[in-house]
Protein backbone atom coordinates (compact mmCIF):
# COMPACT_ATOMS: atom_id res chain seq x y z
CA UNK A 1 0.00 0.00 0.00
CA UNK A 2 1.30 3.63 -0.61
CA UNK A 3 2.55 5.70 1.60
CA UNK A 4 0.93 8.94 3.01
CA UNK A 5 2.02 12.18 4.18
CA UNK A 6 -0.36 14.72 6.63
CA UNK A 7 0.33 17.29 9.11
CA UNK A 8 0.46 16.57 12.28
CA UNK A 9 -1.43 18.95 13.81
CA UNK A 10 -4.07 21.36 12.41
CA UNK A 11 -6.50 24.02 14.34
CA UNK A 12 -10.03 25.72 12.74
CA UNK A 13 -12.45 27.88 14.32
CA UNK A 14 -15.49 26.24 15.24
CA UNK A 15 -17.93 27.06 12.11
CA UNK A 16 -15.43 27.36 9.48
CA UNK A 17 -14.26 24.96 6.86
CA UNK A 18 -11.87 22.54 7.88
CA UNK A 19 -9.21 21.88 4.80
CA UNK A 20 -6.72 18.31 5.43
CA UNK A 21 -4.49 17.75 3.24
CA UNK A 22 -2.67 14.16 2.13
CA UNK A 23 0.44 13.57 0.09
CA UNK A 24 0.17 10.22 -1.60
CA UNK A 25 2.68 10.48 -4.87
CA UNK A 26 3.41 7.07 -4.80
CA UNK A 27 -0.53 6.12 -5.30
CA UNK A 28 -1.17 3.37 -8.10
CA UNK A 29 -3.76 3.49 -10.31
CA UNK A 30 -6.20 0.75 -8.60
CA UNK A 31 -6.12 2.14 -4.88
CA UNK A 32 -8.43 4.30 -3.31
CA UNK A 33 -7.87 7.11 -0.90
CA UNK A 34 -9.67 6.65 2.39
CA UNK A 35 -10.03 8.64 5.36
CA UNK A 36 -11.20 7.73 9.03
CA UNK A 37 -10.80 10.17 11.91
CA UNK A 38 -10.49 8.66 15.47
CA UNK A 39 -12.24 10.45 18.49
CA UNK A 40 -10.17 10.42 21.71
CA UNK A 41 -10.45 6.95 23.05
CA UNK A 42 -13.02 5.75 20.76
CA UNK A 43 -12.77 3.25 17.62
CA UNK A 44 -11.75 4.51 14.27
CA UNK A 45 -15.00 6.14 12.35
CA UNK A 46 -14.85 5.55 8.55
CA UNK A 47 -15.55 9.38 6.94
CA UNK A 48 -15.35 8.80 2.68
CA UNK A 49 -13.56 7.44 0.11
CA UNK A 50 -12.35 7.42 -3.68
CA UNK A 51 -10.75 6.60 -6.53
CA UNK A 52 -10.47 9.43 -9.11
CA UNK A 53 -13.90 11.84 -8.57
CA UNK A 54 -14.57 14.10 -5.92
CA UNK A 55 -16.85 12.83 -3.40
CA UNK A 56 -19.36 13.73 -1.11
CA UNK A 57 -21.26 12.53 1.75
CA UNK A 58 -23.42 13.81 4.85
CA UNK A 59 -19.87 14.20 6.87
CA UNK A 60 -17.51 15.34 4.05
CA UNK A 61 -16.04 16.28 0.79
CA UNK A 62 -13.08 14.26 -0.60
CA UNK A 63 -11.25 16.45 -3.18
CA UNK A 64 -8.73 14.62 -5.61
CA UNK A 65 -6.04 15.71 -7.44
CA UNK A 66 -5.89 15.10 -11.28
CA UNK A 67 -2.57 13.56 -11.10
CA UNK A 68 -3.87 11.44 -8.01
CA UNK A 69 -0.54 12.57 -5.72
CA UNK A 70 -2.78 14.67 -3.24
CA UNK A 71 -6.25 14.94 -2.02
CA UNK A 72 -8.05 17.27 0.70
CA UNK A 73 -10.91 16.48 2.95
CA UNK A 74 -13.01 19.09 3.63
CA UNK A 75 -15.34 19.47 7.04
CA UNK A 76 -17.50 22.27 5.59
CA UNK A 77 -18.50 23.61 8.72
CA UNK A 78 -16.20 22.22 11.85
CA UNK A 79 -18.27 21.97 15.51
CA UNK A 80 -16.03 21.17 18.70
CA UNK A 81 -17.70 17.47 18.37
CA UNK A 82 -15.10 17.19 14.80
CA UNK A 83 -11.95 17.15 17.06
CA UNK A 84 -10.43 14.24 16.25
CA UNK A 85 -7.23 12.71 14.85
CA UNK A 86 -7.80 12.56 10.88
CA UNK A 87 -6.15 9.34 8.80
CA UNK A 88 -5.83 9.48 5.07
CA UNK A 89 -5.16 5.80 4.00
CA UNK A 90 -4.95 4.30 0.68
CA UNK A 91 -5.47 1.24 -0.26
CA UNK A 92 -6.25 -2.08 -2.61
CA UNK A 93 -9.92 -2.48 -2.15
CA UNK A 94 -9.03 -6.37 -3.51
CA UNK A 95 -6.79 -6.84 -0.22
CA UNK A 96 -7.88 -6.39 3.34
CA UNK A 97 -5.07 -4.18 4.94
CA UNK A 98 -5.80 -0.83 6.24
CA UNK A 99 -2.47 0.71 6.84
CA UNK A 100 -2.87 3.84 9.50
CA UNK A 101 -0.48 6.39 9.02
CA UNK A 102 0.27 8.98 11.93
CA UNK A 103 -2.53 11.27 10.74
CA UNK A 104 -3.11 14.49 11.42
CA UNK A 105 -4.54 16.03 14.61
CA UNK A 106 -7.49 18.20 14.35
CA UNK A 107 -8.55 20.90 17.04
CA UNK A 108 -11.62 22.62 16.50
CA UNK A 109 -11.79 25.60 18.67
CA UNK A 110 -14.64 28.06 19.38
CA UNK B 1 -28.41 -2.75 13.82
CA UNK B 2 -24.99 -1.02 12.45
CA UNK B 3 -22.66 -1.72 15.50
CA UNK B 4 -19.70 -3.74 16.33
CA UNK B 5 -20.07 -4.53 19.90
CA UNK B 6 -16.49 -5.25 22.24
CA UNK B 7 -16.26 -6.98 25.15
CA UNK B 8 -15.45 -6.73 27.61
CA UNK B 9 -14.75 -2.90 27.98
CA UNK B 10 -11.73 -3.46 30.35
CA UNK B 11 -9.58 -6.28 31.40
CA UNK B 12 -6.76 -6.44 33.78
CA UNK B 13 -4.79 -9.72 33.57
CA UNK B 14 -1.70 -11.13 34.58
CA UNK B 15 0.87 -12.30 32.70
CA UNK B 16 -0.14 -16.63 33.30
CA UNK B 17 -3.46 -15.81 32.88
CA UNK B 18 -5.79 -16.98 29.71
CA UNK B 19 -8.53 -14.71 28.77
CA UNK B 20 -10.56 -13.58 25.52
CA UNK B 21 -11.53 -10.97 23.59
CA UNK B 22 -14.94 -10.91 22.29
CA UNK B 23 -16.34 -9.17 19.11
CA UNK B 24 -19.69 -8.97 17.88
CA UNK B 25 -21.34 -7.41 14.48
CA UNK B 26 -25.20 -8.26 13.33
CA UNK B 27 -24.77 -6.23 9.83
CA UNK B 28 -24.33 -9.30 7.41
CA UNK B 29 -20.41 -8.15 7.32
CA UNK B 30 -18.21 -11.24 6.24
CA UNK B 31 -14.73 -9.94 6.55
CA UNK B 32 -13.62 -9.06 10.34
CA UNK B 33 -10.28 -7.71 11.55
CA UNK B 34 -8.00 -7.93 14.70
CA UNK B 35 -6.29 -4.10 15.87
CA UNK B 36 -3.96 -3.15 18.29
CA UNK B 37 -3.36 0.28 19.28
CA UNK B 38 -0.78 1.53 22.11
CA UNK B 39 -1.90 5.38 23.49
CA UNK B 40 -0.61 7.95 21.07
CA UNK B 41 0.07 5.71 18.11
CA UNK B 42 -2.00 4.77 15.17
CA UNK B 43 -3.83 0.79 14.99
CA UNK B 44 -1.86 -1.46 13.72
CA UNK B 45 -3.55 -4.74 12.06
CA UNK B 46 -3.32 -8.01 13.30
CA UNK B 47 -5.42 -10.28 11.69
CA UNK B 48 -8.15 -10.49 8.73
CA UNK B 49 -10.76 -13.02 9.01
CA UNK B 50 -12.76 -13.39 5.11
CA UNK B 51 -15.71 -15.52 5.01
CA UNK B 52 -14.27 -17.50 9.02
CA UNK B 53 -11.47 -18.27 7.28
CA UNK B 54 -8.17 -16.37 8.31
CA UNK B 55 -6.69 -14.79 5.69
CA UNK B 56 -4.15 -11.98 6.83
CA UNK B 57 -1.84 -12.56 9.84
CA UNK B 58 0.10 -9.71 10.22
CA UNK B 59 3.45 -11.80 12.10
CA UNK B 60 1.77 -11.41 15.25
CA UNK B 61 2.94 -13.53 18.10
CA UNK B 62 1.03 -16.94 18.77
CA UNK B 63 0.10 -15.71 22.65
CA UNK B 64 -2.44 -14.29 20.62
CA UNK B 65 -5.30 -16.65 18.65
CA UNK B 66 -7.55 -15.22 16.84
CA UNK B 67 -10.89 -17.44 16.22
CA UNK B 68 -13.90 -16.70 14.20
CA UNK B 69 -16.73 -19.08 15.25
CA UNK B 70 -19.63 -18.22 12.80
CA UNK B 71 -20.12 -14.83 10.16
CA UNK B 72 -21.28 -12.59 13.66
CA UNK B 73 -18.47 -13.27 15.97
CA UNK B 74 -14.46 -12.90 16.34
CA UNK B 75 -12.16 -13.68 19.09
CA UNK B 76 -9.12 -13.31 20.54
CA UNK B 77 -7.63 -15.69 23.19
CA UNK B 78 -4.59 -14.49 24.95
CA UNK B 79 -2.43 -16.63 27.12
CA UNK B 80 1.01 -15.32 28.54
CA UNK B 81 1.13 -11.91 27.62
CA UNK B 82 3.51 -9.38 28.55
CA UNK B 83 3.06 -5.53 29.70
CA UNK B 84 4.19 -4.36 26.46
CA UNK B 85 0.80 -5.94 25.27
CA UNK B 86 -1.17 -3.42 27.22
CA UNK B 87 -3.07 -1.51 24.18
CA UNK B 88 -6.53 -1.08 22.98
CA UNK B 89 -7.47 -3.78 20.92
CA UNK B 90 -10.03 -2.56 18.33
CA UNK B 91 -11.98 -4.81 16.17
CA UNK B 92 -13.63 -3.78 12.66
CA UNK B 93 -15.79 -5.75 10.11
CA UNK B 94 -16.49 -4.59 6.29
CA UNK B 95 -19.02 -5.93 3.44
CA UNK B 96 -17.08 -8.47 1.33
CA UNK B 97 -17.99 -9.96 -1.47
CA UNK B 98 -16.93 -13.44 -2.23
CA UNK B 99 -13.57 -13.06 -4.51
CA UNK B 100 -14.60 -9.47 -4.68
CA UNK B 101 -13.35 -5.91 -2.68
CA UNK B 102 -13.40 -5.44 0.73
CA UNK B 103 -15.37 -2.22 1.58
CA UNK B 104 -15.19 0.36 4.69
CA UNK B 105 -14.69 -0.78 7.92
CA UNK B 106 -16.92 -0.29 10.67
CA UNK B 107 -14.50 -0.12 14.23
CA UNK B 108 -15.94 -1.14 17.68
CA UNK B 109 -15.06 0.85 20.62
CA UNK B 110 -12.25 -1.45 21.71
CA UNK B 111 -11.17 -3.20 24.83
CA UNK B 112 -8.58 -1.94 26.73
CA UNK B 113 -5.71 -4.40 27.93
CA UNK B 114 -3.64 -3.78 31.01
CA UNK B 115 -0.90 -7.00 31.34
CA UNK B 116 0.72 -6.83 34.84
Amino acid sequence: DAKTTQPTSMDCAEGRAANLPCNHSTISGNEYVYWYRQIHSQGPQYIIHGLKNNETNEMASLIITEDRKSSTLILPHATLRDTAVYYCIVRYNQGGKLIFGQGTELSVKP
Amino acid sequence: DTEVTQTPKHLVMGMTNKKSLKCEQHMGHRAMYWYKQKAKKPPELMFVYSYEKLSINESVPSRFSPECPNSSLLNLHLHALQPEDSALYLCASSHKREGGDYNEQFFGPGTRLTVL
